[in-house]
């Protein structure tokens, strides 16, 4: 059973601070990696992918990815209370297409 | 262009009844995605087009579900003689193919089997 894991959750973090979440992966041989974010009653918007060991950065947002320890993150820096979601992390293995999902977890910025 | 679209956004049916979900993907993506996500679960996979094959049909979670894609394009799924755990949002999701393996999710339609 591939898997990938969240911190549970939920994170609150004030307004302004940085915001990390964490996932791991038990399928080595997963290729590419993905963050969506989640409003409630919508569906998930990417917000990053990362197929590289190392760090991807985009505006607020900086993906890290460590194949060695099987391990995905997202930073946000200056979290906004717009950035009050459910963040999901997706994974691609290495021979299929489809997205394997954490359960995802709840972040709420306090104003 | 316009993103993904689904249809219809809510469907609510009697169990016993069949149900058809439609997808239209973003214009020129070649692999298209069915997922579903349960209250208190996870996003689920179901299958999987590259064109108008199904080259994984691992998550359907019983034979009561389809799917197909004609065209390259537009994709249904039927769920047959619904049951109330067939309850969840259904998600689209559509991919350049090959070359991109990111995924752009659809609205979703809600099914609610009473």
């Amino acid at each position: 059973q591939k898997e990938v894991e969240q911190n549970s959750g939920p994170l609150s973090v004030p307004e302004g601070a940085i915001a990390s979440l964490n996932c791991t992966y038990s399928d080595r041989g997963s290729q590419s990696f993905f963050w969506y974010r989640q409003y409630s009653g919508k569906s998930p918007e990417l917000i990053m992918f990362i197929y590289s060991n190392g760090d991807k950065e985009d505006g607020r947002f900086t993906a890290q990815l460590n194949k060695a320890s099987q391990y995905v993150s997202l930073l946000i820096r200056d979290s906004q209370p717009s950035d009050s979601a459910t963040y999901l992390c997706a994974v691609i293995g290495g021979a299929n297409s489809k997205l394997t999902f954490g359960k995802g977890i709840t972040l709420s910025v306090r104003p | 262009g316009a993103g993904v679209s689904q249809s219809p956004s809510n469907k609510v049916t009697e169990k016993g009844k069949d149900v058809e979900l439609r997808c239209d993907p973003i214009s020129g993506h070649t692999a298209l995605y069915w997922y579903r996500q349960s209250l208190g679960q996870g996003l689920e996979f179901l299958i999987y087009f590259q064109g108008n094959s199904a080259p994984d049909k691992s998550g359907l979670p019983s034979d009561r579900f389809s799917a197909e894609r004609t065209g390259g394009s537009v994709s249904t799924l039927t769920i047959q003689r619904t049951q109330q755990e067939d309850s969840a949002v259904y998600l689209c999701a559509s991919s350049p193919g090959l070359a991109s393996r990111t995924q752009y999710f659809g609205p979703g339609t809600r099914l609610t089997v009473l």
